[in-house]
């Protein structure tokens, strides 16, 4: 049973322009919701998060966006550039990190 | 450098034979984690470690596979007697109490043939 889902592999958007990607989750217990960037050969590295008690986080580029009632979290990359070009993990946590299965980002020149 | 340090970081082994991952976390990192990667897969949580005391174990933990942390700080993960469908990235991470924005190592890929 998947609890966080990211139900698009694969993302392509042109430089400049705004990236969205999205993630549902079913469990909520969950209280803290996190994005991770991955690049091929390296762990995840950790980009944003937020806690269930707000709705929005921006930091530069990146914010994230929470909507509790409809159990769905997006990270608004804006604007994109071709080094955001990676792997996009959203997680969530009670006691560990749950997370979805990655959407492929790729930022074209 | 002072991050999550992990070895080997590729290991090629023959089925049946036993191979044995080392993390080195972040220093004074309470709190330890395992998890498995698979190709087009997110990560998946294993195990993990507050200081010495391994509080929580996946199912997908068989009993071929057992994790340690002895004096609550380097940890190892070892597979005994490997299968083909034990081939994956198997990453530490580590934190701090607090948010749990784990930390991650560059992992350790295993390939069993």
């Amino acid at each position: 049973d998947q609890q966080v889902k990211q139900n698009s592999p694969s993302l392509s958007v042109q430089e400049g322009r705004i990236s969205i990607l999205n993630c549902d989750y079913t469990n909520s217990m969950f209280d803290y919701f996190l994005w991770y960037k991955k690049y091929p050969a390296e762990g995840p590295t950790f980009l944003i998060s937020i806690s269930s008690i707000k709705d929005k986080n921006e930091d530069g580029r990146f914010t994230v966006f929470l909507n509790k009632s409809a159990k769905h979290l997006s990270l608004h990359i804006v604007p994109s550039q071709p080094g955001d070009s990676a792997v996009y993990f959203c997680a969530a946590t009670g006691n560990m990190l749950t997370f979805g299965g990655g959407t492929r980002l790729m930022v074209k020149p | 450098d002072t991050g999550v340090s992990q070895n080997p970081r590729h290991k090629i082994t023959k089925r049946g034979q036993n191979v044995t991952f080392r993390c080195d976390p972040i220093s004074e990192h309470n709190r330890l984690y395992w998890y498995r990667q698979t190709l087009g897969q997110g990560p998946e949580f294993l195990t993990y470690f507050q200081n010495e005391a391994q509080l929580e174990k996946s199912r997908l933990l068989s009993d071929r596979f057992s994790a340690e942390r002895p004096k609550g700080s380097f940890s190892t993960l070892e597979i005994q007697r490997t299968e083909q469908g034990d081939s994956a990235m198997y990453l530490c991470a580590s934190t701090p109490i607090g948010p749990p924005e784990l930390f991650f190592g560059e992992g350790s890929r295993l390939t069993v043939l």
